[in-house]
């Protein structure tokens, strides 16, 4: 079955405290995406991936990285979380690169206090 | 730059009501992709539908519509004789040529009463 894998579901962190979100596809699709959803301002870019070890910023990748060491993993990372960085975040897997349907994981709400 | 606007932040009907979601994008693109996906309370991002630039026709699955008009920029959703179960977060986007990635609008509440 294809499928978008995240862990944590749910985290409960505090300032500064690194973390990592994980993302795992099991479809060797070369495209992946975060994203994250704040009420009122939808989902937004903050990183995507074109192919293992090539990545890119989106529209919002302050305090974000990245990385993409196999094709099925990538993992979100979070140097220093801070409290503006509480929000629901989605990982998505694209078939190609061009309009294709998205594959989305279940999303992993993260609170920082 | 590509935008997506969903200018009805909720919508509140009663159970058998009509109701249209409307979704207006901006892009320079020739070739793109317009998208509905729904938000239940659970949280995850179901795909409803898919549509390329180059097909305007309209689409119907069972009491869901969508009406694409390029003339427009518009790519509105219609849920007919709606129900509970419709209740959810509402979300258009629209893809084009830039590495798989999505331009979402702000979405849209619909909350369904009995």
């Amino acid at each position: 079955e294809a499928q978008v894998t995240q862990n944590p579901r749910y985290l409960i962190t505090v300032t500064g405290k690194k973390l990592t979100v994980t993302c795992s596809q099991n479809m060797n699709h070369e495209y992946m995406s975060w994203y994250r959803q704040d009420p009122g301002l939808g989902l937004r870019q903050i990183y995507y991936s074109m192919n293992v070890e090539v990545t890119d910023k989106g529209d919002v990748p302050e305090g974000y990285k990245v990385s993409r060491k196999e094709k099925r993993n990538f993992p979100l990372i979070l140097e220093s979380p801070s409290p503006n960085q509480t929000s629901l975040y989605f990982c998505a897997s694209i078939h190609e690169g061009q309009g294709d349907e998205q594959y989305f994981g279940p999303g992993t709400r993260l609170t920082v206090t | 730059a590509q935008k997506v606007t969903q200018a009805q932040t909720e919508i509140s009907v009663v159970e058998k009501e009509d109701v249209t979601l409307d979704c207006v994008y901006e892009t320079r693109d020739t070739t793109y992709y317009l998208f509905w996906y729904k938000q239940p309370p659970s949280g995850e991002l179901v795909f409803l539908i898919r549509r390329n630039s180059f097909d305007e026709q309209n689409e119907i699955s069972g009491r869901y519509s969508w009406n694409f008009q390029k003339s427009t920029s518009s790519f509105n959703f219609t849920i007919t004789a709606s129900q509970v179960v419709d209740s959810a977060v509402y979300f258009c986007a629209l893809g084009g040529t830039s590495y798989g990635k999505l331009t979402f609008g702000q979405g849209t509440i619909l909350t369904v009463h009995p």
